[in-house]
Order: C-alpha cells, then sequence, then structure tokens
C-alpha cells in the first residue's frame, strides 16, 4: 500500500477535464511540496507539476496542479489521446525520511 | 544537456546481489549541488523509492530497504551505483535513477530504466 493514495483509474473523452486527488498526512503532502509525473506506456515518468502548482518550460498549461491541507490534485484540462498514461504524485515524508509516491492513476482517454 | 543511463545485469538469483550503474553524461556529477536517487517499479505497479547519494557522498535509503542497500557515487567515472543485498523475486523491477536538485523537491530528470529480474 503506498503512503499516498490516489485513485486507480480516471476517465474522460476527448477535449473534457478531469482531475486526478493524491491524499496523504501532514508528514507529507501537508508540509512538503507535491509534484506529479506523466509516465507514457513503455517510457521512464517525467515531471509534469513541482511546487504544488509550477509547470516546467515545455508541458502545456492544460496540466495544472493544486493543494489544499493534505491533498493535492492534477487537473488536466482538452484531454487528448496523447494525455493516455499513468500519473503519480510523489512527495517527501518527513516521518519516514523518505521519498515517498502515490500508487499511480491511469488516465484513459475515451 | 545531461542524460542519465542505467545498466547492469538483467537477470539476478535469488540470494544474491543486485549492483547497478547510472552513468551521467552531459554534465560532470560533482559539477552542481544534486541528489542522485533510484527508484523502481515492479511490472503494473507504482513507483517505489529506494534512496539517495548526494554530490557529497551523503546518502539515506528507504527504511524499508535500508538494511539490503548501497549506493555510492564515483565522480572520477561520472557515475552512481546501486547495490541490494539478498534479492528475492519481490525485487524484479525497472530500476530508475533520477536526479532532483538540492533543497528543490521534485525529480527533474530521469533515466530510461532498466528491468532487472530476479530468478534462479
Amino acid at each position: 500500500q503506498s503512503v499516498l493514495t490516489q485513485p486507480p483509474s480516471v476517465s474522460a473523452a476527448p477535449g473534457q477535464k478531469v482531475t486526478i486527488s493524491c491524499s496523504g498526512s501532514s508528514s507529507n503532502i501537508g508540509n512538503n511540496y507535491v509534484s506529479w509525473y506523466q509516465q507514457l506506456p513503455g517510457t521512464a515518468p517525467k515531471l509534469l507539476i513541482y511546487d504544488d502548482n509550477k509547470r516546467p518550460s515545455g508541458i502545456p498549461d492544460r496540466f495544472s496542479g493544486s493543494k489544499s491541507g493534505t491533498s493535492a490534485t492534477l487537473g488536466i484540462t482538452g484531454l487528448q489521446t496523447g494525455d493516455e498514461a499513468d500519473y503519480y504524485c510523489g512527495t517527501w515524508d518527513n516521518s519516514l525520511s523518505a521519498w515517498v509516491f502515490g500508487g499511480g492513476t491511469k488516465l484513459t482517454v475515451l | 544537456q545531461v542524460q542519465l543511463q542505467e545498466s547492469g545485469p538483467g537477470l539476478v538469483k535469488p540470494s544474491q546481489t543486485l549492483s547497478l550503474t547510472c552513468s551521467v553524461s552531459g554534465g560532470s556529477i560533482s559539477s552542481g549541488n544534486f541528489y542522485w536517487s533510484w527508484i523502481r517499479q515492479p511490472a503494473g505497479k507504482g513507483l517505489e523509492w529506494i534512496g539517495r547519494i548526494h554530490t557529497s557522498g551523503s546518502t539515506k535509503y528507504n527504511p524499508s530497504l535500508k538494511s539490503r542497500v548501497t549506493i555510492s557515487v564515483d565522480t572520477s567515472k561520472n557515475q552512481i551505483s546501486l547495490k541490494l543485498s539478498s534479492v528475492t523475486a519481490a525485487d524484479t523491477a525497472v530500476y530508475y535513477c533520477a536526479r532532483n536538485i538540492f533543497s528543490y523537491w521534485y525529480f527533474d530528470l530521469w533515466g530510461r530504466g532498466t528491468l532487472v529480474t530476479v530468478s534462479s
């Protein structure tokens, strides 16, 4: 079981919007920055969002991040078939003194 | 631009030690203030952080693996190494190396990963 909790899967139609939640605790999300990673099939994870809500250069503004208390959310608007991937949240856990990740959410664009 | 490339045996026998190397190209390991991490992913499952080493050589390991893990850095070869002892089938996974900048809380650079299977 992962320290951070994500829904196993989400789906939406092309052009629609989807959100992916990531729930943690005060020892991780509640006191540290959250990052999000996109893992396309057969590839390595790629940084999508950092510091809760910032996008690296080259990441479209269709992707957004937010955080409230001990939960974080990844939003994707204008869904494209190319967005089909697994999405992971991650952060540092102060109690474990370790990086922790969510179990991942598989996005299907119907 | 900096790139990471993992390498090592794709098959390891149970109870033996898994040894992997992450080669850094396009930049010097010691030229910046970085943490270099190993992260693994069993097939069809999520990411698990194994541990990290700072450019200075200081390490931190996942408590769940700490007794079996050693991460080291060879600045002369521009490489980071991972050793995981007493492996079992549960250690079968794709192993990634990844970088995060000191005081920044994200992994900005990942290698492509290497599959290690533990089997007799």
